[in-house]
C-alpha cells in the first residue's frame, strides 16, 4: 500500500520568512495530491491540492510542487504570517473507487512576529 | 455549509467498555473514514467504507469495528476499550476517491 513521508515535523519561521515542507510517496500509480492544514480544535481543512497531469499550482500565497519521476511533492508558503501556524499533513492517493487517503505525519509550523 | 458531524466532543469510558463513536455527513458522499490521530503519528488510517453495507481495513484496524447502515452514517466501534485506544478519532468523507475529504471535529477519547 501507499506510504507518504513528511518532512520535517517542525518547522519555525520568522513572520514574512518562506515556509517549504516536504513529503515523499511510495505509490508510483497515485494521482492526487491534497495538503491539509489543522489548527488548534479543529479538523483538518484541504488548502490546496495538486493532480498527476500537473507540475505546479498556486494559490495566493501557497504552492505546491510535484516531482512524479522522484516521486515528491512539496508545500510552498511565502509572507508567512502568524497566522498561518498550524499543523499541515500532506497526503497521497489513487484516484479510484474503493480507494483511501493516506497521510503524512504531519508538520508543526510556528511563525513568529 | 456542507458538514461532517461527530456524536460527541470528549468521551471517557472504562477499560473493557464497548464504546460507539458516530458520525454522520449530510453531502450525499459515496466515501467515508475513520482516522485516529496521535501525537508524532499523524491521522492513520482505521476503516473506511466506499458504499452502504461495505468496509474495508486500513493501517491500524484490530480492536475496531465499523458499521454503515445508512449512506450517511458511518460508526467506529471499539469491541473491548483498552488504555492503548485512548487518542483523538476524526471521522470524513469524500464525493469520490480523489476528492476534497471534508473532516468532523473531533472526538478525544480517553479510557481509564
Amino acid at each position: 500500500g501507499e506510504n507518504v513521508e513528511q518532512h520535517p515535523s517542525t518547522l519555525s519561521v520568522q513572520e514574512g520568512d518562506s515556509a517549504v515542507i516536504k513529503c515523499t510517496y511510495s505509490d508510483s500509480a497515485s494521482n492526487y495530491f491534497p495538503w491539509y492544514k489543522q489548527e488548534l480544535g479543529k479538523g483538518p481543512q484541504l488548502i490546496i491540492d495538486i493532480r498527476s497531469n500537473v507540475g505546479e499550482k498556486k494559490d495566493q500565497r501557497i504552492a505546491v510542487t510535484l516531482n512524479k519521476t522522484a516521486k515528491h511533492f512539496s508545500l510552498h508558503i511565502t509572507e508567512t504570517q502568524p497566522e498561518d501556524s498550524a499543523v499541515y499533513f500532506c497526503a497521497a492517493i489513487l484516484n479510484q473507487a474503493g480507494t483511501a487517503l493516506i497521510f503524512g505525519k504531519g508538520t508543526t509550523l510556528s511563525v513568529s512576529s | 455549509d456542507v458538514k461532517v458531524t461527530q456524536s460527541s466532543r470528549y468521551l471517557v469510558k472504562r477499560t473493557g467498555e464497548k464504546v460507539f463513536l458516530e458520525c454522520v455527513q449530510d453531502m450525499d458522499h459515496e466515501n467515508m473514514f475513520w482516522y485516529r490521530q496521535d501525537p508524532g503519528l499523524g491521522l492513520r488510517l482505521i476503516y473506511f467504507s466506499y458504499d452502504v453495507k461495505m468496509k474495508e481495513k486500513g493501517d491500524i484496524p484490530e480492536g475496531y469495528s465499523v458499521s454503515r447502515e445508512k449512506k450517511e452514517r458511518f460508526s467506529l466501534i471499539l469491541e473491548s476499550a483498552s488504555t492503548n485506544q485512548t487518542s483523538m478519532y476524526l471521522c470524513a468523507s469524500t464525493l469520490s476517491g480523489g476528492s476534497e475529504a471534508f473532516f468532523g471535529q473531533g472526538t478525544r477519547l480517553t479510557v481509564v
